[in-house]
């Protein structure tokens, strides 16, 4: 099965960083995905990993682990627009799909 | 990244109607699409996946005549809720792989159907 773990709730002050921890479990790895949701609105693809190591893309950067089945999401100078869900995601190459994880709801205090 | 787009974007409805919702690929073909549901504060369940020109393959616990998929052509999914009722509220969403390396997934907008 697929099991996928990361935190219900952070919060952060505008300006700094926050990491986002996610671990899971599963069969036929294909890709560890991180998405962004607002509320109320649908999730947008911030980015994806597939071999070990850090991916960075402007203010978010992306690390996985693969023999840990550890990913996390690095946010830097955080601005007050990054309050949202973040959705730590697992591809299966088994089964063609997507498994996301609970998300968590990241709050940004000035 | 692939631009998704649904209608309605917000429905509601008695309980017991049918409720039809879009899903359409806007700049490339998809062969194949997939519907989740979301609850709130919860995380995205997926619900099935769409193929063209066959049957849907729909997830654990998802009742395929309740929720009924066609995706008669590659830019067209659409999910029909039938019967619907109150437990069936929530935010549904759709997705398309356009077939990149990484099999990233792009959503639509989300429908919010709200049954009453």
């Amino acid at each position: 099965g697929q099991n996928i773990d990361q935190p219900t709730e952070m919060t952060a002050t505008e300006g700094a960083i926050v990491q986002i921890n996610c671990t899971y479990q599963t069969s036929g790895f294909n890709g560890l995905f991180w998405y962004q949701q607002h509320a109320g609105e649908a999730p947008t693809f911030l980015s994806y990993n597939v071999l070990d190591g850090l991916e960075e893309k402007g203010r978010f950067s992306s690390f996985l682990s693969r023999s840990k089945g550890y990913s996390y999401l690095l946010l830097k100078e955080l601005q007050m627009k990054d309050s949202a869900s973040y959705l730590c995601a697992v591809g299966s190459s088994s089964a063609s799909k997507i498994i996301f994880g609970s998300g968590t709801r990241l709050s940004i205090r000035p | 990244g692939a631009v998704v787009s649904q209608h309605p974007s917000w429905v509601i409805c008695k309980s017991g109607t049918s409720v039809k919702i879009e899903c359409r690929s806007l700049d490339f073909q998809a062969t194949t699409m997939f519907w989740y549901r979301q609850f709130p504060k919860q995380s995205l369940m997926l619900m099935a996946t769409s193929n063209e020109g066959s049957k849907a393959t729909y997830e654990q616990g998802v009742e395929k005549d309740k929720f009924l998929i066609n995706h008669a052509s590659l830019t067209l999914s659409t999910l029909t809720v039938t019967s619907a009722h109150p437990e069936d509220s929530s935010f549904y969403i759709c997705s398309v792989d356009p077939g990149t390396a990484t099999d990233t997934q792009y959503f639509g907008p989300g429908t919010r159907l709200t049954v009453l």
